[in-house]
């Protein structure tokens, strides 16, 4: 079937303004998950959700960071008023469960490049 | 907290060459490790990975073996080929999330 898919591909952004980055999930699965991939800087960890548990929101940077899950399948990752700080290719994952044994399947990944 | 340092690239090697990516973790108890591998324009795969010390992962000719007595998962392989360039991370599961290294990149020369 299908992977992780993730719109858009590459996202370029004035300084101030407000982007939204989408992630579908592979169909079935109940957990998804949002990193971010900065140069130099590995993965990060943003955000989670499993189910319609409320999602683990420890890793987003600043408020200016949110997310959302409707239905309990696509994902939209809000960030108003970027910086450019905020560029970097931004991961989504799915996972069946969140047992350690549930292997995350990852997107292509949105680039956000904030000029 | 939790971290995972890999050694940084890039690295280079000719074809056929004997590859080792060095990871070491710092980790209350005994998470699960992993291997991911990035190829170029591509996402994030899994590649291999142990859920308790002394576990060998293996795929695609890559072994790491989990090390508790010096919290490694090396990354090696006996000959590598072209097509096994891409970006390497070492990783370690906590509940629910995973904390990644930063990465290594790899160049493989025909």
């Amino acid at each position: 079937g299908a992977g992780v898919s993730q719109s858009p591909s590459n996202k370029v952004t004035e300084k101030g303004k407000d982007v939204e980055l989408r992630c579908d999930p592979i169909s079935g699965h109940t957990a998804l998950y949002w990193y971010r991939q900065s140069l130099g800087q590995g993965l990060e960890f943003l955000i989670y959700f499993q189910g319609n548990s409320a999602p683990d929101k420890s890793g987003l940077p600043s408020d200016r960071f949110s997310a959302e899950r409707t239905g309990g399948s696509v994902s939209t990752l809000t960030i108003q008023r970027t910086q450019q700080e905020d560029s970097a290719v931004y991961l989504c994952a799915s996972s069946l469960g969140t047992s350690g044994r549930d292997e995350q399947y990852f997107g292509p990944g949105t680039r956000l490049t904030v000029t | 907290g939790d971290s995972v340092t890999q050694m940084e690239g890039p690295v280079t090697l000719s074809e056929e060459a004997f590859l080792t990516i060095n990871c070491t973790y710092t980790a209350t108890g005994y998470p699960s490790l992993f291997w991911y591998v990035q190829y170029p324009g591509e996402g994030l795969q899994l590649l291999l990975k142990a859920t308790k010390a002394d576990d060998k992962g293996s795929n695609k000719g890559f072994e790491a073996t989990y090390r508790k007595e010096t919290t490694s998962f090396h990354l090696e392989k006996g000959s590598v080929q072209v097509s096994d360039s891409a970006v390497y991370f070492c990783a370690l599961r906590r509940d629910d999330k995973i904390i990644f290294g930063k990465g290594t990149r790899l160049h493989i020369l025909p």
